[in-house]
């Protein structure tokens, strides 16, 4: 089993859909949560870190379930500036102190109008 | 946010050239930096953690004699790509942050896109 597994898609959805990402990590040890965007043959950028008691960005809901081992990213009323990819990352900690990020292969989100 | 720069963005080598990438934190101190190779469609593989002062941790499956890093300072990591082979074409990105905190951001290079022939 991967160590982070996300469905690539891709997410075929109309402008103001509502659209939801799980992605699934194997380290029950996992200590910190995020989700990055990816713009095609562009570097990842944070979009939102995920905190226990789930978070909310404007249109953006992050939530953890640790019992399950899972997160997921809840995007409302969707633009066609949020096409990209969306890459769930999980970080655990090694023999040394580090904590080492693991990134999921990534979910394609394509938005027409 | 910090920036990190990487640098050359791209390069086209011949087969059995060396390659070296350069990856600067420009507004902050890093003590550890990553290298990622993500080849299309797929997700970002780590390579290496980069400490400075000391030597890399390598992945399973990565070569430390053909992907040869140096963190020489608090700034500035490098990446060298030795003896490149057309299966080494990929997008190799570097990443950034204060790992004393868990959920400090990762800040990320604009990648390199290496292509051998």
């Amino acid at each position: 089993r991967k160590e982070v597994e996300q469905d690539p898609g891709p997410f075929n959805v109309p402008e103001g859909a509502t659209v939801a990402f799980n992605c699934t990590y194997s380290n029950s040890a996992s200590q910190s949560f995020f989700w990055y965007r990816q713009d095609c043959r562009k570097e990842p950028k944070l979009l939102m870190s995920v905190y226990s008691s789930g978070n909310e960005d404007g249109r953006f809901t992050a939530q953890l379930n640790r019992a399950s081992q899972y997160i997921s990213l809840l995007i409302r009323d969707s633009k066609l500036s949020d096409s990209a990819t969306y890459l769930c990352v999980v970080k655990g900690r090694r023999a040394g102190g580090s904590y080492i990020p693991t990134f999921g292969r990534g979910t394609s989100l394509i938005v027409h109008p | 946010g910090a920036v990190v720069s990487q640098h050359p963005s791209w390069v086209i080598c011949k087969s059995g050239t060396s390659v070296k990438i350069e990856c600067r934190s420009l507004d902050f101190q890093a003590t550890t930096m990553f290298w990622y190779r993500q080849f299309p469609k797929q997700s970002l593989m780590l390579m290496a953690t980069s400490n400075e002062g000391s030597k890399a941790t390598y992945e399973q499956g990565v070569e430390k004699d053909k992907f040869l890093i140096n963190h020489a300072s608090l700034t500035l990591s490098t990446l060298t790509v030795t003896s490149a082979h057309p299966e080494d074409s990929s997008f190799y990105i570097c990443s950034a942050s204060d790992l004393a905190d868990s959920y400090n951001e990762q800040f990320f290079g604009p990648g390199t896109r290496l292509t051998v022939l």
